[in-house]
């Protein structure tokens, strides 16, 4: 098992820019979700999904789009990059009350 | 709002002392996590904890949920180089999403 895998691991993106950060899972987890983290604030959470089709917001959603087709993939697509997006963005899967990590993309915009 | 506050921020001590970390809310959690991250990955779940009261215990470290399920203690017994990282608490909530507080950066010198 591979558990939580993301790519790429580093991007670096111009003001304006758009993209997509890919996650997948081989759990077979319902439940996944995306955080961003920043120096002294932790995991925020942007968007989640209790399963193929359902998506949600979370505590910061603005400029993040999700979209769920399958139970593996999860991928997040920023649409327009700002520098308030730099930051490190992991996503996780879950069973029950335990999280799995993937291994985070860092993302610089300029 | 939902917060977890974490205390200390920042930790440095010598190999063999204890610790204790804590995670305190306001607000009443179904269950909750510590996790453990490493410069570069994700965070790695410790413990997950979900009745009032539980203590668990895992090697050197001591896991505790208060009796109202609105605070946390970790202990960690005669701390190792090999016990450095990020140590973050996380909240339930609603059964789907979780709440994590900004993290205690443990650093223990040889």
């Amino acid at each position: 098992n591979a558990g939580v895998t993301q790519t790429p691991k580093f991007q670096v993106l111009k003001t304006g820019q758009s993209m997509t950060l890919q996650c997948a899972q081989d759990m077979n987890h319902e439940y996944m979700s995306w955080y961003r983290q920043d120096p002294g604030m932790g995991l925020r959470l942007i968007h989640y999904s209790v399963g193929a089709g359902i998506t949600d917001q979370g505590e910061v959603p603005n400029g993040y789009n999700v979209s769920r087709s399958t139970t593996e993939d999860f991928p997040l697509r920023l649409l327009s990059a700002a520098p308030s997006q730099t930051s490190v963005y992991f996503c996780a899967s879950k069973k029950q009350y335990e999280q799995y990590f993937g291994p985070g993309t860092r993302l610089t915009v300029t | 709002t939902q917060l977890l506050e974490q205390s200390p921020q920042f930790l440095s001590i010598q190999e063999g002392e204890n610790l204790t970390v804590y995670c305190n809310s306001s607000s009443v959690f179904s269950s909750l996590q510590w996790y453990r991250q490493e410069p570069g990955e994700g965070p790695v779940l410790l413990v997950t904890v979900v009745t009032g009261g539980e203590v668990k215990k895992l090697k050197r470290l001591t896991f505790q949920f208060g009796d109202a399920r609105k605070d946390s203690s970790l202990h960690i017994t005669a701390a190792q180089t090999g016990d450095t990282g990020l140590y973050l608490c996380a909240g339930g909530v609603g059964g789907f999403k979780t709440i994590f507080g900004a993290g205690t950066r443990l650093f223990v010198k040889a």
